[in-house]
């Protein structure tokens, strides 16, 4: 089974700054995709960034890019210029390429919670 | 809107009643999805439907249960709810290309007292 650990529940970063949020996932696949979310304070699900496990590049989405190292199992979320509005909890999620049964599902990992300093 | 509707947004609810918590989209996405979400937990997997007719458990679905009669509609119920069950509930759904992502609802905030 895949698992997703997100070992540090809090981070704080000052306004303008940047900063590296980290996941670590394991599993025996090879074809897969990864997923960062972002959850504000209204619990709205927000679609923060995905990687195909079979792209070498690294993606990017303006201000939010990633550090994907495969063969470490790694995909850290950085954020620069962080803004207030940056402030939520951030999920890391993993999902198998494969469909059917429940391989189209997302594991998450247990999130942390990113504070920005004005 | 295009999207995920789920009712209600939230409830209190007394130990042993039975409960259903609606989730409807729009998109005519193959595949649904429960999840729970509780603090230090993170998000995890009740039951999933990846078409309609079929049904699958997943990580959490003792008390749980679910039907999926057409493509559009994901009921879940509580059969006799416990203190246990207090959670926000996320219903989501993807179509079946190999790169869609998730899409949630906005979540019912579910108290068991």
């Amino acid at each position: 089974a895949q698992t997703v650990t997100q070992s540090q529940p809090e981070m704080s970063v000052q306004e303008a700054e940047t900063v590296t949020l980290s996941c670590t996932y394991d599993t025996s696949e090879s074809d897969y995709y990864l997923f960062w979310y972002k959850q504000p304070p209204s619990r709205q699900m927000i679609l923060v960034i995905r990687q195909e496990a079979y792209k070498q590049q690294n993606a990017t989405e303006n201000r939010f890019s990633v550090n994907f190292q495969k063969a470490a199992k790694s995909f850290s979320l950085k954020i620069s210029d962080s803004q207030l509005g940056d402030a939520a909890m951030y999920f890391c999620a993993y999902r198998s390429a494969a469909w059917g049964g429940a391989n189209s599902k997302l594991t998450f990992g247990k999130g942390i919670t990113l504070s920005v300093r004005p | 809107i295009a999207g995920i509707t789920q009712a209600p947004t939230s409830q209190i609810l007394a130990a042993g009643r039975r409960m259903t918590l609606r989730c409807t989209q729009d998109m005519r996405h193959n595949a649904m999805y429960w999840y729970r979400q509780d603090l230090g937990l993170g998000l995890r997997l009740i039951h999933y439907s990846n078409t309609a007719g079929t049904t699958g458990k997943g990580e959490v679905p003792d008390g749980y249960s679910v039907s999926r009669a057409n493509t559009d509609d994901f009921p879940l119920t509580l059969a006799s709810a416990v203190p246990s069950q207090t959670s926000v509930y996320f219903c989501a759904s993807r179509d079946s290309s190999r790169n869609s992502p998730l899409h949630f609802g906005n979540g019912t905030r579910l108290t068991v007292t």
